[in-house]
């Protein structure tokens, strides 16, 4: 479909294992977020980007998490050394600059972290 | 203060109330604001923008007031199929990083 697709669409994995989580934006879109969502709980700004840079990383919780994005579409999401605190849903969200506001989100990636 | 601040709930209303959620957001600057709605276990789909002038779709309604740095959403003759949860989101600081609040629960009973 033409909506926002991510994958792996579940990941679980041991503590102290590398994870990589990408994100397939909608074609054209500028913009593309990650957010984090904990059982129960809200969504939690991960990172932001527009084109392929990151204006705002302040969201990543620690220097195991990073993200890149190229081609001005596919992101990639890598949490180094997964803690069982990184056990989540991790959401991406693309959006045309010009209909600010209007996120379309993907179904997210769960991870859980053995 | 939380940036973006929601009551969790949850509201539980019969078929037919009229129901309201308040959200108080922090940065007196932000310009634009959203209720998104997010069933369980989906991602969160935009539900309606909040304008200054305030904004009316179907039996939805939000409105803004700036003053006391609050955003509502009132939702009249509920249905089965509004039980979700609502969040508010609102900019940071430029208008491209959206900060979400935890959400309001909303369980709508026969």
């Amino acid at each position: 479909g033409a909506g926002v697709s991510q994958s792996p669409s579940n990941k679980v994995t041991e503590k102290g294992k590398d994870v990589e989580l990408r994100c397939d934006p909608i074609s054209g879109h500028t913009a593309l977020y990650w957010y984090r969502q904990r059982l129960g709980q809200g969504l939690e700004f991960l990172i932001y980007f527009q084109g392929n840079s990151a204006p705002d990383k302040s969201g990543l919780p620690s220097d195991r998490f990073s993200a890149e994005r190229t081609g001005e579409s596919v992101s990639t999401l890598t949490i180094q050394r997964t803690q069982q605190e990184d056990s989540a849903v991790y959401l991406c969200a693309s959006s045309s600059l010009s209909l600010t506001g209007e996120l379309f989100f993907g179904e997210g990636s769960r991870l859980t972290v053995l | 203060r939380k940036e973006v601040e929601q009551d969790p709930g949850p509201f539980n209303v019969p078929e037919g109330a009229t129901v309201a959620f308040n959200c108080t957001y922090s940065n007196s600057a932000s310009q634009s604001f959203f209720w998104y709605r997010q069933d369980c276990r989906k991602e969160p789909k935009l539900l309606m923008s909040v304008y200054s002038s305030g904004n009316e779709d179907g039996r939805f309604t939000a409105q803004l007031n700036r003053a006391s740095q609050y955003i509502s959403l009132l939702i009249r003759d509920s249905k089965l199929s509004d039980s979700a949860t609502y969040l508010c989101v609102a900019p940071r600081d430029s208008s491209y990083k959206l900060i979400f609040g935890s959400g309001t629960r909303l369980l709508v009973r026969p």
